[in-house]
């Protein structure tokens, strides 16, 4: 049961074109949604991230989108450079019935980014 | 910047050995998280501990264990080891009483079975 799904495994991008990762959830009791960047033989490394309560983050080049209708959230990286190459994560964080959240992340299933020089 | 440190960084065992993987959070990080990665997988949340109790559990086997001791650091024990368990094993850290939402990654400890 994939509660959080990223369907790209993979996009190609032009150096300083836009680029849009998506990700959709099920869970509708996700109540915080976080990127990560990862490098091959590192751990993730965090990006930027949205509260349920909003619609647009943004940070620098980096701007996260939440649709919660939807269940839809997007990462835009405009504009792209070749260090952004990497497998991008997208994660949710859940809070129970009463409202609790111990914080555990729930991750898809990462979409490796490749911008062209 | 101090970040997450997991070690060792590589280990191989045989299946049905033990094996312990240690976490050391950044400091005034009190709360600490276990993922594993399988091969093309996404990281599942396997536990977590919040000043040194644990806090939520996953899809952890029966076979595996874990603790957070007083200094805050973490160790991850590993029995009985299958070929499944072949995987990356991350830990990530948070501060609890912060708006910190954000969860910090160590590097991860890749483990071999054989």
């Amino acid at each position: 049961d994939q509660q959080v799904k990223q369907n790209s495994p993979s996009l190609s991008v032009q150096e300083g074109r836009i680029s849009i990762l998506n990700c959709d959830y099920t869970n509708s009791m996700f109540d915080y949604f976080l990127w990560y960047k990862k490098y091959p033989a590192e751990g993730p490394t965090f990006l930027i991230s949205i509260s349920s309560i909003k619609d647009k983050n943004e940070d620098g080049r980096f701007t996260v989108f939440l649709n919660k209708s939807a269940k839809h959230l997007s990462l835009h990286i405009v504009p792209s450079q070749p260090g952004d190459s990497a497998v991008y994560f997208c994660a949710a964080r859940g809070v129970n019935a009463g409202g609790t959240s111990y914080g555990k992340l729930t991750f898809g299933q990462g979409t490796i980014l490749t911008v062209h020089p | 910047a101090a970040g997450v440190i997991q070690s060792p960084r590589h280990l191989i065992k045989e299946k049905r050995e033990t094996a312990t993987l240690k976490c050391y959070p950044i400091p005034r990080h009190d709360t600490v998280y276990w993922y594993q990665q399988g091969p093309g997988q996404d990281p599942q949340f396997l536990i977590s501990f919040y000043e040194k109790m644990q806090s939520d559990k996953g899809s952890i086997p029966d076979r595996f264990s874990a603790q957070q001791f007083s200094d805050y650091h973490s160790e991850l024990n590993m029995s009985s080891l299958e070929l499944g368990d072949s995987a990356l094993y991350f830990c990530a850290t948070r501060p609890a009483f912060s708006s910190y939402n954000e969860q910090f990654f160590g590097p991860g400890t890749r483990l071999t079975v054989l």
